[in-house]
C-alpha cells in the first residue's frame, strides 16, 4: 500500500490563480480530511468527507472546494488564490477495526500565494 | 472552539517524563494526539475514545477524563527522538476535529 498520497509537494502561485492539490489514498478508507497548518499553528480543518459523494465543511473552507467523486480520491481545489491561502497543506484518512482508530496523513504540499 | 494545550513548550532532559494537557469546553467523543517534527507530516500517536480509558504506546500514554473533558500525555523515560511538537485534536462527533495549537517538546542529551 501507497497509503495517502498528495501532489504535488511544493507550488507558487500568482494572486488570482487556481489550481488543484490532489489526494489519493489506497487503503478503502471512507472518511478523508483537507488540513492546513500555518507556520507554528495547529492545523486547521478545510473539508471533510465521510465517503464518495459526501463533503461537509471544517473551520476554514471559505476559498476551497472539494469533490469525492470516489473512495480513493479527494482533490482540494483553490480558486482565486490569495496571499492568506500559503500555507502546508496535509490531507489524511481515517481507519476502523476493531483494535481502534487511526490516522494517516499525506507528507504534505507546500503552497505560496505571490 | 479549538483545545487548549498545555504547556507551551517544555524542555527536558534524556530520561526524565513530561505530562502534555489538553482540555476542551465542548462534550468530546474523542481526542487525538499527534507528534510533528520540523517539516514533516504529523504522526498519529493514539486515539482516546468516550468512556475515560487511557492508552498506551511504547512509553507513551495517555488518558481521557470525560467528566472534564481533558485528556493529557505521558512521556515517560524521554529519549531524544521524543523531540518534536505534539498536538491534541478533538470531536465533539465523529468525523470533524479541532487541534490545538501544540506542544513543542525539547529533549537534551
Amino acid at each position: 500500500n501507497a497509503g495517502v498520497t498528495q501532489t504535488p509537494k511544493f507550488r507558487i502561485l500568482k494572486i488570482g490563480q487556481s489550481m488543484t492539490l490532489q489526494c489519493a489514498q489506497d487503503m478503502n478508507h471512507n472518511y478523508m480530511y483537507w488540513y492546513r497548518q500555518d507556520p507554528g499553528m495547529g492545523l486547521k480543518l478545510i473539508y471533510y468527507s465521510v465517503g464518495a459523494g459526501i463533503t461537509d465543511k471544517g473551520e476554514v473552507p471559505n476559498g476551497y472546494n472539494v469533490s469525492r467523486s470516489t473512495t480513493e480520491d479527494f482533490p482540494l481545489r483553490l480558486e482565486l488564490a490569495a496571499p492568506s491561502q500559503t500555507s502546508v497543506y496535509f490531507c489524511a484518512s481515517r481507519h476502523w477495526d476493531k483494535r481502534g482508530e487511526k490516522l494517516f496523513f499525506g507528507s504534505g504540499t507546500q503552497l505560496s500565494v505571490l | 472552539q479549538q483545545p487548549v494545550q498545555s504547556p507551551q513548550a517544555v524542555i527536558l532532559r534524556e530520561g526524565e517524563d513530561a505530562v502534555i494537557n489538553c482540555s476542551s469546553s465542548k462534550a468530546l467523543y474523542s481526542v487525538h494526539w499527534y507528534r510533528q517534527k520540523h517539516g514533516e507530516a504529523p504522526v498519529f500517536l493514539m486515539i482516546l475514545l468516550k468512556g475515560g480509558e487511557q492508552k498506551g504506546h511504547e512509553k507513551i500514554s495517555a488518558s481521557f477524563n470525560e467528566k472534564k473533558q481533558q485528556s493529557s500525555l505521558y512521556l515517560t523515560a524521554s529519549q531524544l527522538s521524543y523531540s518534536g511538537t505534539y498536538f491534541c485534536g478533538t470531536e465533539t462527533n465523529a468525523g470533524k476535529s479541532t487541534f490545538g495549537d501544540g506542544t513543542t517538546l525539547t529533549v537534551k542529551p
